[in-house]
């Protein structure tokens, strides 16, 4: 049963570029997450996907925007990159409507801006 | 003042020690409370969730909520080399895999 895999692990972009990372849930998983984590510090929740849209987002700008797929998979772009994007992007996947609030993180793509 | 506060540490300990690991918060909303393990250059994996308040034993690991006071640990009896890794607190208002709002995180080394 494969995880949570999410490409590319890694990838380097220049300032003012734009950036899509992807990301394939868990098996038998609705719902895809998008963390940012910046070096030494905790994930910080960007948004969450689930039956294709948006449902929640947290304290992000609008250069993050995001889709998820009709087979549950999802992508989060990043428009004019600044130095400060510059943090390992995870994906965490889970199952809507269970009380169980496991949710599965993939290894991540770590993003550099230079 | 940020939602959860994590001692970033190093915490450095010898094989076989108890540690302790603790977060506090701010948001009394929340009720569920989880613990994740990451190693470097890897995703977080969850090693316990607990609802409400109260302990919860897995093997080696323990950990407790109090409510009351707005403060979480996680106890790991008989410390390995293998348990060396950055310990992330994380809790979230509902029980759908919601919104999780993660501490910094505190990197522990056991030592040989």
């Amino acid at each position: 049963d494969a995880g949570v895999t999410q490409s590319p692990t890694h990838l380097i972009k220049t300032r003012g570029q734009q950036v899509t990372l992807r990301c394939s849930p868990k098996s038998g998983h609705d719902t895809v997450s998008w963390y940012q984590q910046a070096l030494g510090q905790g994930p910080q929740f960007i948004f969450q996907y689930y039956e294709e849209e948006e449902r929640q987002r947290g304290n992000f700008p609008d250069r993050f925007s995001g889709h998820q797929f009709p087979n549950y998979s999802s992508e989060l772009n990043v428009n004019a990159l600044l130095l400060g994007d510059s943090a390992l992007y995870l994906c965490a996947s889970s199952l809507v409507g269970t009380k169980n609030t496991e949710a599965f993180f993939g290894q991540g793509t770590r993003l550099t801006v230079v | 003042q940020k939602e959860v506060e994590q001692d970033p540490g190093p915490l450095s300990v010898p094989e076989g020690a108890i540690v302790s690991l603790n977060c506090t918060y701010s948001n009394s909303a929340f009720q569920y409370f989880m613990w994740y393990r990451q190693y470097s250059r890897k995703g977080p994996e969850l090693l316990m969730y607990t609802y409400s308040s109260g302990n919860k034993e897995d093997g080696r690991f323990t950990a407790q909520v109090d409510k009351s006071s707005k403060y979480i640990s996680l106890f790991i009896r008989d410390s390995q080399p293998s348990d060396s890794a950055t310990y992330l607190c994380a809790m979230t208002r509902s029980g759908t895999a919601s919104k999780l709002t993660f501490g910094t995180g505190t990197r522990l080394q056991v030592t040989l």
